[in-house]
C-alpha cells in the first residue's frame, strides 16, 4: 500500500524553464511534507518542506504547493539549472505516534542545457 | 563537518552469509533510522532507535536485526541474506522523532548478494 505516490518516474525540462514535480498521498493523518533531492552515490538531502497549515512555502528557486483537499503537493523549480538534475523524493509524516517518514518512489529530473 | 557516515559504501556478500552494515554519526542525534531502498522503489523504513529504545516496523523480516551500542553507532545485521535483500541501505539520524526535526542521511551502502 503506497501511501505516497510519485506517478512520473522521470521528467526532462529545458534549462531556464520551470520544472514541476508532483506527489499524491492517501493518508489523511499526514501533516508534514518534505522534498528530498538525491544525486547518484549520495544519500538524500533535504530540500524544502511544508506544514499542513500552509498551502505554499518558498525558498529561493524552490516552491512547494500543498492542496489538502486533493491530497496533492507539487514542487516547482524556476528557473531550472543543470545542477538540478537528480532524483527527487516526496515524503510525508504525521504526528502523535505517526511520525515516521514515508517516501514516494522518486522522480528523476533531467535538465537539458 | 558533522555528518552521518556509512561503511562500507559497497558490500558484496554470499547468499546466506551473515553481513553487518555500519552507520556512525557526529551530530549527537537521539534517533537513528535504517531504510531499505530497492531499485525504483521508495525507501522503506526497517526500524529505528530512539536513544536505546528499539522500534521495529511490523513488516520488517526477522532476518534483519539492529544494534546501537552507543549514541554514535548503529549497525544493521542481516542474518541470512537472500537475493531479495540486495538493495541500497540508508542510515539517517534526527535530533528528535518527527520529520519536522530534520533527517540527515548517510550516503548509503549498496548490498549485492551473490
Amino acid at each position: 500500500d503506497q501511501q505516497v505516490k510519485q506517478n512520473s518516474p522521470s521528467l526532462s525540462v529545458q534549462e531556464g524553464r520551470i520544472s514541476i514535480l508532483n506527489c499524491d498521498y492517501t493518508n489523511s493523518m499526514f501533516d508534514y511534507f518534505l522534498w528530498y533531492k538525491k544525486y547518484p552515490a549520495e544519500g538524500p538531502t533535504f530540500l524544502i518542506s511544508i506544514s499542513s497549515i500552509k498551502d505554499k512555502n518558498e525558498d529561493g528557486r524552490f516552491t512547494v504547493f500543498l492542496n489538502k483537499s486533493a491530497k496533492h503537493l507539487s514542487l516547482h523549480i524556476v528557473p531550472s539549472q543543470p545542477g538540478d538534475s537528480a532524483v527527487y523524493f516526496c515524503a510525508a509524516s504525521g504526528s502523535f505516534g505517526n511520525e515516521k517518514l514515508t517516501f514516494g518512489t522518486g522522480t528523476r529530473l533531467t535538465i537539458i542545457p | 563537518d558533522a555528518m552521518v557516515i556509512q561503511n562500507p559504501r559497497y558490500q558484496v556478500t554470499q547468499f546466506g552469509k551473515p553481513v553487518t552494515l555500519s552507520c556512525s554519526q557526529t551530530l549527537n542525534h537521539n534517533v537513528m533510522y535504517w531504510y531499505q531502498q530497492k531499485s525504483s522503489q521508495a525507501p522503506k523504513l526497517l526500524f529505528h532507535y530512539y536513544d536505546k529504545d528499539f522500534n521495529n516496523e511490523a513488516d520488517t523480516p526477522d532476518n534483519f536485526q539492529s544494534r546501537r551500542p552507543n549514541t554514535s553507532f548503529c549497525f544493521l545485521d542481516i542474518r541470512s541474506p537472500g537475493l531479495g535483500d540486495a538493495a541500497m541501505y540508508l542510515c539517517a539520524t534526527s535530533l528528535l522523532q518527527g520529520a519536522q526535526n530534520g533527517y540527515t542521511f548517510g550516503s548509503g551502502t549498496r548490498l549485492t548478494v551473490v
